[in-house]
């Protein structure tokens, strides 16, 4: 089975900080993803990645940027986090963009 | 654009009755249509995947049917049981420009009432 895992389900940071979410997956996928799910706005597209250092733009990447050194690892980071980026954080991977997606359990992001 | 909405929002059915929810799309250009569940604080669990050219995939209790021409698709869920509770959301894939460009639906929350 898939296993795509995030570093932390919940965490709480200040307005401010600097913000690191890790995801791992062990299925050797070329594609991963970051979504942010919102109560009435659903899941939106923040990066995604097609291959090691490769990165394009979602549909709201404003504050956010990626690094993907290692084909299993995708980092979402958070330059500097602002409350309206509080949010349940969802990674998934896929081995092509033609796949089926597998979501990791989420990070319950809290900003203050 | 595509649009994606699921109605309705939410369900609320007896243990064993047969359900079927619904995932209405506006614009039939789709490579793929994924089902997931989704448990409260979760992340998200993939049911089934139907490609374009198909009309139905199935797995246990579950069988999901596509009508591109009429932009629609259907979770069947037969003789549902309290552990099938969970927000059930469908997503779509396009077929040019920007595959990774997944639509994905507000969810219908199911409730199994035991």
């Amino acid at each position: 089975d898939v296993k795509v895992t995030q570093s932390s389900r919940y965490l709480v940071k200040r307005t401010g900080e600097k913000v690191f979410l890790e995801c791992v997956q062990d299925m050797d996928h070329e594609n991963m993803f970051w979504y942010r799910q919102d109560p009435g706005l659903g899941l939106r597209l923040i990066y995604f990645s097609y291959d090691v250092k490769m990165k394009e733009k979602g549909d709201i990447p404003e504050g956010y940027s990626v690094s993907r050194e290692k084909k299993e690892r995708f980092s979402l980071i958070l330059e500097s986090a602002s409350t309206n980026q509080t949010s349940m954080y969802l990674c998934a991977s896929s081995f092509t963009i033609y796949n089926e997606q597998f979501f990791g359990p989420g990070t319950r992001l809290t900003v203050l | 654009k595509q649009e994606v909405t699921q109605i309705p929002a939410a369900l609320s059915v007896p243990e064993g009755e047969n359900l079927v929810l619904n995932c209405s799309f506006t614009d039939s250009a789709i490579y793929n249509l994924q089902w997931f569940r989704q448990d409260p604080g979760k992340g998200l669990t993939s049911l089934l995947l139907i490609q374009s050219s198909q009309r139905e995939q199935t797995s246990g209790r579950l069988n999901a049917s596509l009508d591109k021409s009429s932009g629609r698709s259907t979770l069947y869920i037969a003789a549902s049981q309290p552990g099938d509770s969970a927000t059930y959301l469908c997503a779509v894939r396009p077929n040019s420009g920007g595959y990774q460009k997944v639509t994905f639906g507000t969810g219908t929350k199911l409730q199994v009432i035991p």
